[in-house]
């Protein structure tokens, strides 16, 4: 069983919002830090934010106006919401444990268009 | 924020050594351990290779080294190998809590 794995909508269209949910299966939501990284084609790695259940979440300043991270501990998976999407948010969307990213998940290809 | 910078490729024949440095400010590198790297071959989801510096995580090779000085993380690959052959990212914590990622290196084996 994979670890982590992210999942949901490959398409999303402009101005809409990209959900992404993040299956954990290595333990529990509550025991670790969750973070979103994204990637978009051909470029670097992007932080987006982490949560913690007991903790406040932190989120990348050039996007913390449109996410939203959360922790669902009755499933047991981590959620990720980015508003108003442009073709700029088109990426591949990765879950990873803990703020070292010690566990990545397989990664989510998101494209934004029309 | 801004991100850490890395040189853009580095190269290396097999058994060689290379060094990757991340250069940030007093804002993140320089204001904690908390510097990990991250391979990422074509394809593929990114793998830590090392934390807090200079940490391998379990399974991870011996070869691959890290250190600091001031604002400047490095990664040191030692006896280079083809499955070398990858993309790098450092991350770094920073004093408002963010997490700031490398602009990543190409590693190329010649």
């Amino acid at each position: 069983q994979v670890p982590l794995q992210e999942s949901g909508p490959g398409l999303v269209r402009p101005s809409e919002t990209l959900s992404l949910t993040c299956n954990v299966s290595i333990g529990s939501v509550k025991d670790y830090y969750w973070a979103w990284i994204r990637q978009s084609p051909g470029r670097g790695l992007e932080w987006i934010g982490y949560t913690y259940y007991y903790a406040t979440t932190e989120y990348n300043p050039s996007l913390e106006s449109r996410v939203a991270i959360s922790v669902d501990t009755s499933k047991n998976h981590v959620t990720l919401e980015v508003r108003s999407v442009t073709a700029a948010d088109t990426a591949i969307y990765y879950c990873a444990r803990r703020r070292r990213f010690d566990i990545w998940g397989p990664g989510k290809m998101v494209t934004v268009s029309a | 924020q801004s991100a850490l910078t890395q040189p853009a490729f580095v190269s290396g024949s097999p058994g060689q050594s290379v060094t990757i440095s991340c250069i940030g400010t007093s804002a993140n590198v320089g204001s904690n351990n908390a510097v990990s790297w991250h391979q990422q071959h074509p394809g593929k989801a990114p793998k830590i290779i090392l934390y807090q510096t200079d940490q391998r995580p379990s399974g991870v090779s011996s070869r691959f080294s890290g250190s600091k000085s001031g604002n400047t993380a490095s990664l040191t690959i030692s006896g280079l190998q083809a499955d070398d052959e990858a993309d790098y990212y450092c991350s770094s914590f920073t004093v408002i809590k963010t997490i700031v990622f490398g602009t990543g290196t190409t590693v190329t084996v010649l």
